[in-house]
This record gives structure tokens, C-alpha cells and sequence, in this order.
């Protein structure tokens, strides 16, 4: 079955360092796409960024850029999703996903986390 | 890169048809025909309900539909079924090679 397992809810302080991870499985990790996505609460779905685990490119939103940082070790098939500096604003469930098809992002993403609760708070 | 602009909510009866609307600009939805549709219940993650514009995954209901037209998208559902009732997102690939969703609709079934 093909599968991405993300990583447990995180309670923070402003100020703190984070990493979420998100672990693929049943497919070959480095032949997809993993994307992230922020839902912050009572909110709509916004896209962060997308990695490729077979060469490490990645794209970040430029709303995002600066903000996160997004790897992936192949070695273990899973990616991840780090703060060096956490907000109260970061305060989200974080989805990651897989698209459709191997070497693009475009056409949709039918493959999801579960989603990582992240609450950051003094 | 703007947000896609979506109706914040739209209705309608058992049985009936709807149609959420996803408007973008010529950078996105209306130059590339890779724009998807997302349904999500509260508290789940997002699936996938068309691809490619007008495309069904495997398992989705033909009562799901997709179309496009210049700048603005559009999901239709027919047959309306209590159980469709849900946010509902489009999304779509950019001329910056990244991609955009839109603010999401909540439908309501009556």
C-alpha cells in the first residue's frame, strides 16, 4: 500500500527549532514529488513548497521562502519540514503529499499524511 | 502569488446540481490546463476529486466534474448527496513553477 506517515503533533515555544518529518512507503521514494501544505486553523489549504528526494531539487512559495526549510533523505524515504525560529503564527497542521504521477507536480496529488498538528505557544 | 479566488460557500438540495467556481489569471488557472479540485471533511486530509481539469481518479464518483474556461475553473456536482457536503479547494500549477490553491469553499447540503 502506498503510504506517507507523517510525524507526531509538536507543542513549541516561540523561539524554538522544529522538525516534522513525513515518511513515504510502498513506492519508489525518489522517483516522486513530496509537497507540503499549511492549514492553519479554521483555514484554507496553502502550498509551501516540493521537494524531489532523487536529487534534493526543491521549490519553496515564495510566501514561504526564507521561512521553512525542506529536505529529504532518500536513504530512509522520508522528507521533512524544519523551523529554525518558530511563531505563534506557525501554529498549523502541516500535510504532506505525493503527486499522481512520477517526475511532476502538476497534475494533482492524490496521495496524503495524516497531517502534523504543530502548536506553538508561550 | 495571490490566493485562487473561490466562493466562500455555496448550497443546494439532495439531488440537485452545483457548481463551485475557481477563478485565477492567465499565469495560472487560464494558462496551463493543470488545474485539480480537492474535497476535505473537517479534521481529515484532502482528496483528490479531479486532475488535469476534467480528469477522474480512480474511485471517484462520475457525479464529479470538472471544466475550464479563459481565467476561471469550475467543479460541478451532480446528484447532490448528503455526504458530499464538505470544503471543497482548487489548485493550480503556476507560470513561476510552483503552485497555488484557492481559499477554499464550504458546501452545505440542505
Amino acid at each position: 500500500e502506498v503510504q506517507l506517515v507523517q510525524s507526531g503533533a509538536e507543542v513549541k515555544k516561540p523561539g524554538e527549532s522544529l522538525k516534522i518529518s513525513c515518511k513515504g512507503s510502498g513506492y519508489t521514494f525518489t522517483n516522486y514529488w513530496i509537497g507540503w501544505v499549511r492549514q492553519m486553523p479554521g483555514k484554507g489549504l496553502e502550498w509551501m513548497g516540493i521537494i524531489y528526494p532523487g536529487d534534493s531539487d526543491t521549490i519553496y512559495s515564495p510566501s514561504f521562502q526564507g521561512q521553512v526549510t525542506i529536505s529529504a533523505d532518500k536513504s530512509i524515504n522520508t522528507a521533512s519540514l524544519q523551523w529554525s525560529s518558530l511563531k505563534a503564527s506557525d501554529t498549523a497542521v502541516y500535510y504532506c503529499a505525493r503527486p499522481r504521477t512520477t517526475e511532476t507536480f502538476s497534475g494533482g496529488f492524490d496521495i496524503w499524511g495524516q497531517g502534523t498538528m504543530v502548536t506553538v505557544s508561550s | 502569488q495571490s490566493a485562487l479566488t473561490q466562493p466562500a460557500s455555496v448550497s443546494g438540495s439532495p439531488g440537485q446540481s452545483i457548481t463551485i467556481s475557481c477563478t485565477g489569471t492567465s499565469s495560472d488557472v487560464g494558462g496551463y490546463n493543470f488545474v485539480s479540485w480537492y474535497q476535505q471533511h473537517p479534521g481529515k486530509a484532502p482528496k483528490l476529486m479531479i486532475y488535469h481539469v476534467n480528469n477522474r481518479p480512480s474511485g471517484v464518483s462520475n457525479r464529479f466534474s470538472g471544466s475550464k474556461s479563459a481565467n476561471t475553473a469550475s467543479l460541478t456536482i451532480s446528484g447532490l448527496q448528503a455526504e458530499d457536503e464538505s470544503d471543497y479547494y482548487c489548485a493550480s500549477y503556476t507560470s513561476s513553477n510552483t503552485l497555488v490553491f484557492g481559499g477554499g469553499t464550504k458546501l452545505t447540503v440542505l
